[in-house]
C-alpha cells in the first residue's frame, strides 16, 4: 500500500451505534488530520495531530472522537452519531515543522451515512 | 478570519474550451496559496501552488498566478479535456503552519 489508505470506504450506521474510521499513511509523515466534507460547503478541519499529540480540536462535538496511536495511524471513533453527521471523512497527512510549506496528502474518504 | 471564495458551479464546457475558475481570499498577512483537484470517489490531490505574490503555479496544463493586489488566485486551462471533469478546491496555508483554508470548490463537467 502507499499514500494514505481509508477504511471502511462507505459506512451506515444507525444514530445509536459505534463505529470507527480508521486511516493509515506509509509516507513516514508526521502529522494527520480529520476533515468533513458536506455537499456546498466547504470542508471543515476536525482535528490534527502532530508527533502523536492532539494540536487542533476545531469545536467538534464530542460524540467525535480521535484516536492517534502512533505517526502511521489515526482513528474517528464515532457514537450516538446526528443524520446532519453524513459526509464524506477525509484523513491527510503530512510533514510538519517550522518553515517551509508542507503539502498535505489526502486518503480517498470514508462515505458516511447515518440513518 | 481567513476565507476562500470560489465561483459556484457546476462549470459545464465543451473538450478544448478554455477554463477558469475564480478564486479570492481574505487573510491576515501573505499566505501560501494551492489548488487541489478531486477526481470522483478519490480524495485530494495537490494540483498546483504558489507561494507569493506573483509566483506562478503550473502542473497537467493548469495555471494559476499570485495575485497580492486583487487577493486572487484563478485557475485557467487552455484546452480542457473530458478527463479534467472533477471538483476543484482553492486553499491558502501559512508558512511553518499546516492547516489549510478551503473554499467551498467548484465542480467542472467537460463533455465530449
Amino acid at each position: 500500500e502507499t499514500g494514505v489508505t481509508q477504511t471502511p470506504r462507505h459506512l451506515v450506521m444507525g444514530m445509536t451505534n459505534k463505529k470507527s474510521l480508521k486511516c493509515e499513511q506509509h509516507l513516514g509523515h508526521n502529522a494527520m488530520y480529520w476533515y468533513k466534507q458536506s455537499a456546498k460547503k466547504p470542508l471543515e478541519l476536525m482535528f490534527v495531530y502532530s508527533l502523536e499529540e492532539r494540536v487542533e480540536n476545531n469545536s467538534v462535538p464530542s460524540r467525535f472522537s480521535p484516536e492517534c496511536p502512533n505517526s502511521s495511524h489515526l482513528f474517528l471513533h464515532l457514537h450516538t452519531l446526528q443524520p446532519e453527521d453524513s459526509a464524506l471523512y477525509l484523513c491527510a497527512s503530512s510533514q510538519a515543522g517550522t518553515g517551509g510549506t508542507y503539502e498535505q496528502y489526502f486518503g480517498p474518504g470514508t462515505r458516511l451515512t447515518v440513518t | 478570519g481567513n476565507s476562500v471564495t470560489q465561483m459556484e458551479g457546476p462549470v459545464t464546457l465543451s473538450e478544448e474550451a478554455f477554463l477558469t475558475i475564480n478564486c479570492t481570499y481574505t487573510a491576515t498577512g501573505y499566505p501560501s496559496l494551492f489548488w487541489y483537484v478531486q477526481y470522483p470517489g478519490e480524495g485530494l490531490q495537490l494540483l498546483l501552488k504558489a507561494t507569493k505574490a506573483d509566483d506562478k503555479g503550473s502542473n497537467k496544463g493548469f495555471e494559476a498566478t499570485y495575485r497580492k493586489e486583487t487577493t486572487s488566485f484563478h485557475l485557467e486551462k487552455g484546452s480542457v479535456q473530458v478527463s479534467d471533469s472533477a471538483v476543484y478546491f482553492c486553499a491558502l496555508r501559512f508558512s511553518g503552519y499546516s492547516t489549510l483554508t478551503f473554499g467551498k470548490g467548484t465542480m467542472l463537467l467537460v463533455s465530449p
